[in-house]
């Protein structure tokens, strides 16, 4: 079936700009994270969604950065103001439930790169 | 917190050459635990998983066992390939709560012929 997907691919924008970036997880997946992948950084989570419960925003690195998953399914991550340290890529991933051992999914990610 | 401490990269080796990558990891719990791959220009592909003690996750011809004495989830594979290069990561999850992955900074291996 179907894995997760992102859109775009690829955004530039200049500093200062909104952006959002889209996830639709696996079809039935119930469970959604972000993360942000930088070169200083490694791999880091951002924010999880499970179902309808309120979203985990622990790892949001400022008030900037939103999410939002309507429908329990389709996610957006939108970044305001764009700050040049925001360039990353940005990776969803999904997962069935919210037990058992932990599987995500990752789709391929959107690189976004701030001038 | 949970934390993943693996070795640092790159990794050169030769075709056929045996690869061990360094995973040990810190949790409250008992975690599960998980390799990924990343071959260049693509997203973090499952590779393998463990989610007990003693349990050995396989695949592709890798294979890590969960150690919890030492706290370790080595990854191995006997004799690799070109097509093995690629940035691998280690990482834990909490499997109560469907919580974040925490992952290792990623190793960078390198195959040549």
């Amino acid at each position: 079936g179907a894995g997760v997907s992102q859109s775009p691919s690829n955004k530039v924008t200049e500093k200062g700009k909104d952006v959002e970036l889209r996830c639709d997880p696996i079809s039935g997946h119930t469970a959604l994270y972000w993360y942000r992948q930088s070169l200083g950084q490694g791999l880091e989570f951002l924010i999880y969604f499970q179902g309808n419960s309120a979203p985990d925003k622990s790892g949001l690195p400022s008030d900037r950065f939103s999410a939002e998953r309507t429908g329990g399914s389709v996610s957006t991550l939108t970044i305001q103001r764009t700050q040049q340290e925001d360039s990353a890529v940005y990776l969803c991933a999904s997962r069935r439930g919210a037990t058992g051992d932990g599987t995500q999914y990752f789709g391929p990610g959107t690189r976004l790169l701030v001038l | 917190g949970d934390s993943v401490t693996q070795m640092e990269g790159p990794v050169t080796l030769s075709e056929e050459a045996f690869l061990t990558i360094n995973c040990t990891y810190t949790a409250t719990g008992y975690p599960s635990l998980f390799w990924y791959v990343q071959y260049p220009g693509e997203g973090l592909q499952l590779l393998l998983k463990a989610t007990k003690a003693d349990d050995k996750g396989s695949n592709k011809g890798f294979e890590a066992t969960y150690r919890k004495e030492t706290t370790s989830f080595h990854l191995e594979k006997g004799s690799v390939q070109v097509s093995d290069s690629a940035v691998y990561f280690c990482a834990l999850s909490d499997p109560g709560t469907a919580s974040k992955l925490t992952f290792g900074t990623g190793t960078r291996l390198q195959v040549t012929l």
